[in-house]
């Protein structure tokens, strides 16, 4: 089965702009999560997408993140506008179920200058 | 709330060597417990996994036994290679909920 695909790869933002990742999970996982790395530290959770709706968004640091997936498919982060601290790996995942574990994507590298 | 710490890294080894990384949680209830490993340009990769106390996770000769007891998961390998130098994450999710707990990551470099 294809895996978990991020794009873009790499992002190169000034502050005050606006960026949009974006994740296709596994075929057929109805969980969704995002997480975030930010210099070295912990794997930090966004969100858990429940097919099209949010589970759990507690982690969402702002009113600047904003994350939708549209027809319980592919999902979208969007940072706007983004500062300087939100520069980090954002990774996607999905799943099954909880127990199994998740399968990750390869995560988008985030730089904002 | 819930949490997870791992040793700091790097970790350096010759080839060969004997590999342990620690890991230590707190949770509420029975945890589901992960190894995740992130090789250099990848994504994370789920390594090996226990669901309940006692349960020993293997996979690619790494093991972890889920010891409630002192609540810790360590890492090991008796032999380790060039091609396992990665970051190492441990992780824990707990009953009731989806949401994953990640430590710090430990890095390990494998010499030649």
């Amino acid at each position: 089965e294809a895996g978990v695909t991020q794009f873009p790869s790499h992002s190169v933002i000034e502050k005050g702009q606006t960026v949009t990742l974006r994740c296709d999970p596994i075929s057929g996982h109805d969980n969704l999560y995002w997480y975030r790395r930010v210099m070295g530290k912990e794997i930090k959770f966004l969100l858990h997408f429940v097919k099209e709706s949010k589970q759990d968004e507690s982690g969402m640091p702002n009113n600047r993140f904003l994350a939708e997936r549209t027809g319980g498919t592919y999902s979208t982060l969007k940072v706007q506008p983004a500062e300087l601290e939100d520069s980090g790996v954002y990774f996607c995942a999905s799943s099954h179920d909880r127990v199994r574990g998740y399968t990750f994507g390869s995560g988008t590298r985030l730089t904002v200058v | 709330g819930d949490s997870v710490t791992q040793m700091e890294g790097p970790v350096t080894l010759s080839e060969e060597a004997f590999l342990t990384i620690n890991c230590t949680y707190t949770a509420t209830g029975y945890p589901s417990l992960f190894w995740y490993v992130q090789y250099p340009g990848e994504g994370l990769q789920l390594l090996l996994k226990a669901t309940k106390a006692d349960d020993k996770g293997s996979n690619k000769g790494f093991e972890a036994t889920y010891r409630k007891e002192t609540t810790s998961f360590h890492l090991e390998k008796g032999s380790v290679q060039v091609s396992d130098s990665a970051v190492y994450f441990c992780a824990l999710t707990n009953t009731g909920g989806f949401k994953t707990i990640f430590g710090a990551g430990t890095r390990l470099f494998v010499k030649a």
